[in-house]
């Protein structure tokens, strides 16, 4: 079934620090991944994607790593600033699908200065 | 580039009245969704288009819930007659076939 989102519903870290936010997933069908990010009164911001046949891809500031072993996503943000306080979701898109992505529940982050 | 823009940004209303939506997708996107976030969960597609036609409403609650994109670009969601359950955001969202989708800022809609 459609089971995305196994998470940690929030994390406090120190401004400056690394933040890691971990998603589970359960459809092996799934090819396409997404982290969108969501401030309050503001709808999902994309941050960075990737496919199912990579690990991990880079941004700014921003990775995601993709282990398809054992279903699970995650984003990590390097040198975590107060800008980055927010909810976080993962989202899955089933291969050979309409585009429909499925979002888990969200981890709410929080950047202490 | 302009984003996708929404309005109104919040509405009340009591339930049994009637509700609308109304999207504007980044230019030149194709597919054009609806999606519904309760308080404290991920988004859930509500509809989604290609062009004027209807891809996915699975999870559209029809009794109530209706969705028209008649030229292939700007879209009404619309929900006659409103019960207190609807109280959500209701967010859109547009892409190009299989590219990523790109949010609005949402519709809080609280229904009393």
């Amino acid at each position: 079934g459609e089971n995305v989102g196994l998470h940690l519903p929030t994390l406090s870290v120190q401004e400056g620090d690394n933040s890691i936010i971990n998603c589970a997933y359960s459809n092996s069908a799934s090819d396409y991944f997404i982290w969108y990010k969501q401030e309050s009164g503001k709808g999902p911001q994309f941050i960075i994607d990737i496919r199912s046949n990579m690990d991990k891809r880079q941004g700014q500031r921003v990775t995601v790593l993709l282990n398809k072993t054992v279903k699970h996503l995650s984003l990590q943000i390097a040198a975590t600033q107060p800008g980055d306080s927010a909810v976080y979701f993962c989202a899955e898109k089933i291969q050979g699908g309409s585009e429909k992505l499925v979002f888990g529940k969200g981890t709410k982050l929080t950047v202490n200065p | 580039e302009a984003g996708v823009a929404q309005s109104p940004r919040y509405k009340i209303i009591e339930k049994r009245q009637s509700v609308a939506f109304w999207c504007n997708p980044i230019s030149g996107h194709a597919t054009l969704y609806w999606y519904q976030q309760i308080l404290g969960q991920g988004p859930k597609l509500l509809i989604q288009f290609q062009n004027n036609g209807v891809v996915d409403d699975s999870q559209l609650p029809k009794d109530r819930f209706s969705a028209e994109r008649l030229k292939g670009v700007d879209s009404t969601l619309k929900i006659q007659p409103a019960k207190l359950e609807d109280s959500a955001v209701y967010l859109c969202a547009s892409g190009g076939v299989g590219e990523t989708q790109y949010f609005g800022p949402g519709t809080r809609l609280l229904v009393l």
